[in-house]
Parts: C-alpha cells; structure tokens; sequence
C-alpha cells in the first residue's frame, strides 16, 4: 500500500546533541510538510517543500531545518534540541494543490516520531 | 484565517450516529470546511470536506449550514474505533498560503459501550 513512513517511531536525544527524522513516502506527492505536535494540543505547522521549493513558516525557530534530497525522502534535523522541543513529529504529503483535483489537497500523515530530550 | 469553535469534549453510544459540531462565523466565500481525525498516537487522517453542499462518503456526512457559518459532522453508527480528537478546519484558498491547514484544538470523542 502507498504510505508515508517515519523513523524511528521513538527517538530520545540528549540535550544540545543534533537529531535527524526521516519521512518517506511511496505516493510520489509533489509536496511534503512537517508539523510539531506537543503534548495535548494541535498539530502545528513547521514547513513544508513543494517539489524542491522550500516554505518555512514565520514563527519556526532557526534550531529546526529540513532537506528534501528527492520525491520520496524528507529529513527534520533539530540542530541544538532543548526540553521544549519534546513532541510528537508528524510528516505528511498532499499532491500538487494546483491540479484542480477534488482532493487535491487532502494531506496523508505518518505515525509520527515521538522525541524525547533528556 | 477563520477561526472555528469546537467542544472540547462529548461522549457517544456505540451504534448510535455521533454529530459534532463546528462553529465558523468568520468564513469567507472560497474557503473549504475540513475534517481530519486523530487516533491516539496516530497521525491525523483525512476524513471529508465540502465548500456549501452537503457531502457524504463511506465514513461520515458532512452538514453545512445554508449561511456557512456553521457544520456538523456526522458519523452515521459510531463505534469503539471512532474515539479520538476530530478536528474541524477552514481552509484557506490555495491563493492564500496554498491552502495549508491550520488545526484548532478540536473535539474529543469518546465512544462508549
């Protein structure tokens, strides 16, 4: 089946220490966003890459980037991770919005990385 | 970017058709109202969304009220798996932002036997 993937699905860090997650799809979705979702709220968006198009949102902080090598694969790197930066880390990919199609622009979500800073 | 209004929390009887409601005064004419759910420790999921026609799909109907300012989600026979947040969005139009989403808090749902 097509999908979005993440791994780890767990990844503990040290404070300060760099961490990588990685998402990977098969669905072959022109864009693919990553969203930060803390413990008992909402699903915040961080950025997103259409095609190699690069969006950060305005009140992402400079600690988190991200690199999009191909179609498939997209990596949230947390540069100096902080006890704030615990969360649940969620990638999802929606085709091109500007197709036109009815469902354009349904997004599909992985299971989420759940990151712990020690 | 419209702001909805949800309950925080309802509880439903398994078998029976679970409505939740959303509140969105502030919509504009090219916006879409979406609905995505989440599943403790899943990532949301897509589950219908409309612009001012009612709309139907295998896992829920969605009701818009005829001035938009408001909806209903309506999940025809709730069971033990339809417990989890659900999230009512306004869309913006892919003119603005490109349509990205933008999550409230939501409801949670608790489906009981």
């Amino acid at each position: 089946d097509a999908m979005v993937i993440q791994n780890p699905r767990y990844q503990v860090t040290q404070f300060g220490k760099p961490v990588t997650l990685s998402c990977s799809q098969t669905l072959n979705h022109n864009v693919m966003y990553w969203y930060q979702q803390k413990s008992s709220q909402a699903p915040k968006l961080l950025f997103h890459y259409y095609d190699k198009d690069f969006n950060n949102e305005a009140d992402t902080p400079d600690n988190f980037q991200s690199r999009r090598p191909n179609t498939s694969f997209c990596f949230l790197d947390i540069r100096s991770p902080g006890l704030g930066d615990a969360a649940m880390y969620l990638c999802a990919t929606s085709r091109d919005p500007w197709t036109g199609v009815r469902s354009y622009n349904e997004q599909f979500f992985g299971p989420g990385t759940r990151l712990t800073v020690l | 970017d419209a702001k909805t209004t949800q309950p925080t929390s309802m509880d439903c009887a398994e078998g029976r058709a679970a409505n939740l409601p959303c509140n969105h005064s502030t919509i504009s004419g090219n916006e879409y109202v979406y609905w995505y759910r989440q599943i403790h420790s899943q990532g949301p999921q897509y589950i219908i969304h409309g612009l001012k026609n009612n709309e139907t799909n295998e896992m829920a109907s969605l009701i818009i009220t005829e001035d938009r300012k408001s909806s209903t989600l309506i999940l025809p026979h709730a069971t033990l798996r339809d417990t989890a947040v659900y999230y009512c969005i306004v869309r913006p139009s892919i003119y603005n932002q490109g349509g990205k989403l933008i999550f409230g808090q939501g409801t949670e749902l608790s489906v009981k036997p």
